[in-house]
């Protein structure tokens, strides 16, 4: 399948400051690009999803000042943690999808911890 | 709204016996249902998916699934478990706007 790189794997960062995540996508355009949250023992929740080109669309709850959300071309999309804070602390994954009625592709993941 | 269940929380399963992990969607319209695998501390990877066709959907791993319309169910299967197939699966329906609406998981046991 479709390789969608993550990085980095893990990352510890000191309160109030800025924390920025990659999502690559390495072998096929990804028109569409997502960002989720997962909290221990939990299933995944969607933070946003981002089109190349255009502003990342948010979901209820997610404060787009908090979560930056780039995605600047068709293979690459960040999302920064700004300001961070200890409850901030958790796993981020990005997927990617090439289309409607293509599957979507994880990265590996991002073990965000805040002190 | 497309919505997932997952009534199980967890499966135990002997090395070597059949598996079955439950699913069960709803939708407006026809589902795109897929099934993804996720192990300690790392994303998640694709099983398997249903568009359109056979209600008999082969995945990797030997994993299989079957879509049963009149039951709204999406069940994940496996002849013969391995110690190795142990993980958390989650089944998924895609929804608005290409967006995949996950259950809350499954964590899979497999003993030997």
């Amino acid at each position: 399948g479709a390789v969608v790189s993550q990085h980095p794997s893990w990352v510890i960062c000191k309160s109030g400051t800025s924390v920025k995540i990659e999502c690559r996508s390495l072998d096929f355009q990804a028109t569409t690009m997502f960002w989720y949250r997962q909290f221990p023992k939990q299933s995944l929740m969607l933070m946003a999803t981002s089109n190349e080109g255009s502003k990342a669309t948010y979901e209820q709850g997610v404060e787009k000042d908090k979560f930056l959300i780039n995605h600047a071309s068709l293979t690459l999309s960040t999302l920064t943690v700004t300001s961070a804070h200890p409850e901030d602390s958790s796993f981020y994954i990005c997927s990617a999808s090439g289309g409607m009625n293509t599957e979507a592709f994880f990265g590996q993941g991002t073990r965000l911890t805040v002190v | 709204a497309q919505s997932v269940a997952q009534p199980e929380d967890q499966v135990n399963v002997a090395e070597g016996n059949p598996l079955t992990v439950k699913c069960t969607y709803s939708v407006s319209g026809n589902p795109y249902l897929f099934w993804y695998v996720q192990y300690p501390n790392r994303g998640l990877q694709f099983l398997l998916k249903y568009i359109t066709g056979d209600n008999l959907v082969k995945g990797s791993y030997g994993f299989e699934a079957e879509f049963n319309k009149s039951q709204t169910s999406f069940h994940l299967k496996k002849p013969s478990a391995l110690v190795s197939d142990s993980a958390l699966y989650f089944c998924a329906v895609r929804g608005y706007g290409n967006k995949l609406v996950f259950g809350a998981g499954t964590i899979l046991r497999v003993k030997s």
